[in-house]
């Protein structure tokens, strides 16, 4: 069993939908999650980082983590076509700025 | 403000070959760490620098070595190239001292190393 599962997709959704990107973890150390956008052929932008368990929301997008289940989710509000790419969740046990352990990625499509 | 530069873009090698990647970090920054991409996966971590020592290492062959400048700008070298070497080499740049959601990494826009 990897230490991060990801749904590699790809997943398309219509212009304006609610997009739901998911992660399961198995190793509970972990403590800091991220979520990061990756172009085609680009390096990941960082678009989230969360300590520990519970909610956080930046404009259009939320993340949230549920550790008891180690589970975490991105959500993207009124989806927009310049956010189709792969979205990568990343976590580590000691801080941000330790090894990240990274999902295979989620390829999203927003079709106008 | 520059954010993590990377050299070269591009680079084409046979087997056996060596190369060398270079990583300038975001300023501010003093931490570098190196992961692997392969097509269609996540990022694999490779090490990472701080003050010019190699902190921590991954699950790679010793194939692979760095070096951080007193600068904090950074090399990768990859000794005896395999075909699966092939891969996206991303570097990614954080303040040692930060905690609490700033101690992020971010990363630059990687090498694209094709090994024929």
């Amino acid at each position: 069993q990897k230490e991060v599962e990801q749904d590699p997709g790809p997943l398309s959704v219509p212009e304006g939908a609610i997009v739901s990107l998911n992660c399961t973890y198995s190793n509970s150390a972990f403590q800091y999650f991220m979520w990061y956008r990756q172009y085609s052929r680009k390096g990941p932008e960082l678009l989230m980082y969360t300590y520990s368990s519970g909610n956080k929301e930046d404009g259009r997008f939320t993340a949230q983590v549920d550790k008891s289940s180690k589970y975490i989710s991105l959500f993207i509000r009124d989806s927009q076509p310049s956010d189709s790419a792969t979205y990568l969740c990343a976590m580590s046990a000691w801080s941000g700025n330790t090894p990240l352990v990274f999902g295979k990625g989620t390829r999203l499509s927003v079709i106008a | 403000d520059a954010g993590v530069t990377q050299s070269p873009t591009h680079l084409i090698k046979t087997r056996g070959q060596q190369v060398t990647l270079r990583c300038s970090p975001k300023s501010g920054h003093d931490t570098v760490s190196w992961y692997q991409q392969a097509l269609g996966q996540g990022p694999q971590f490779i090490f990472q620098y701080y003050e010019e020592e190699e902190r921590q290492r991954g699950n790679f062959p010793d194939r692979f070595s760095g070096h951080q400048f007193p600068n904090y700008s950074s090399e990768l070298n990859v000794n005896a190239l395999l075909l699966g070497d092939s891969a996206l080499y991303l570097c990614a740049s954080s303040w040692g001292g930060g905690q609490g959601g700033t101690d992020t990494q971010y990363f630059g826009p990687g090498t694209r190393l094709t090994v024929l």
